[in-house]
């Protein structure tokens, strides 16, 4: 089976400009999460969504940060306009219910590095 | 608050030695879930595994294993045996129980086995 994909995996980009980073989650799964990953604050969840619908979106750090489920294989995350601060490593992450009605275990994509010069 | 400390910030062993990677959780819930992913240099994050929090049995997988202690909030790493190919970034982390099981991780220990 084809895990997360996500694209582009290498994003470099000037000041100001708009930014668009691509997830398709692993066929069947309903729970959607986008990560980033930086040196000063490691891991952190940014937002999620269930069934299409972002549930929790405590962790976007500001307005220029956006993200949309338009159906169930594919997401965006937008930046806009980007800044020098939104360099990182930005990871998506699916999962799904398992039998016992528990949530299952998240698999990660391989990220897209991005550099806003 | 969830909260994950990784106090081993890097680890640098020969081959063959055995490593212990350290992690310690903090939470308000009786029921939760607890993890470690790997890094390697390629960037991925690779799942090795998820422990509830019912239960303390410690888990064996080929090199690897688990020693799960609830009373000292401990989730540590040992790999036996190790390779340079173990070389990476490990990441523990904690979620809920219930719901989306939303990941807080810990620093991450930075392993890399000399040949």
């Amino acid at each position: 089976d084809a895990g997360v994909i996500q694209s582009p995996r290498h994003e470099v980009t000037e000041m100001g400009q708009e930014v668009t980073l691509r997830c398709k989650p692993i066929s069947g799964h309903d729970y959607l999460f986008w990560y980033r990953q930086t040196m000063m604050r490691g891991l952190e969840l940014l937002i999620y969504f269930n069934n299409n619908v972002p549930i929790d979106d405590s962790g976007m750090p500001e307005d220029r940060f956006s993200a949309k489920m338009p159906n169930a294989s594919f997401s965006t995350l937008k930046i806009q306009p980007s800044e020098p601060r939104d360099s990182a490593v930005y990871f998506c992450a699916s999962s799904t219910l398992s039998s016992g009605g528990m949530t299952d275990t998240q698999y990660f994509g391989p990220g897209t590095r991005l550099t806003v010069l | 608050a969830q909260k994950v400390t990784q106090a081993q910030t890097e680890i640098s062993v020969v081959e063959k030695e055995d490593v212990t990677l350290d992690c310690v959780y903090e939470t308000r819930d009786t029921t939760y879930y607890l993890f470690w992913y790997k890094q390697p240099p390629s960037g991925e994050l690779v799942f090795l595994i998820r422990r509830n929090s019912f239960d303390e049995q410690n888990e064996i997988s080929g090199r690897y294993s688990w020693n799960f202690q609830k009373s000292t909030s401990s989730f540590n790493f040992t790999i036996t045996a190790s390779q340079v190919v173990d070389s990476a970034v490990y990441f523990c982390a904690l979620s809920e129980f219930q719901g989306a099981q939303k990941l807080v991780f810990g620093q991450g220990t930075r392993l890399t086995i000399n040949p």
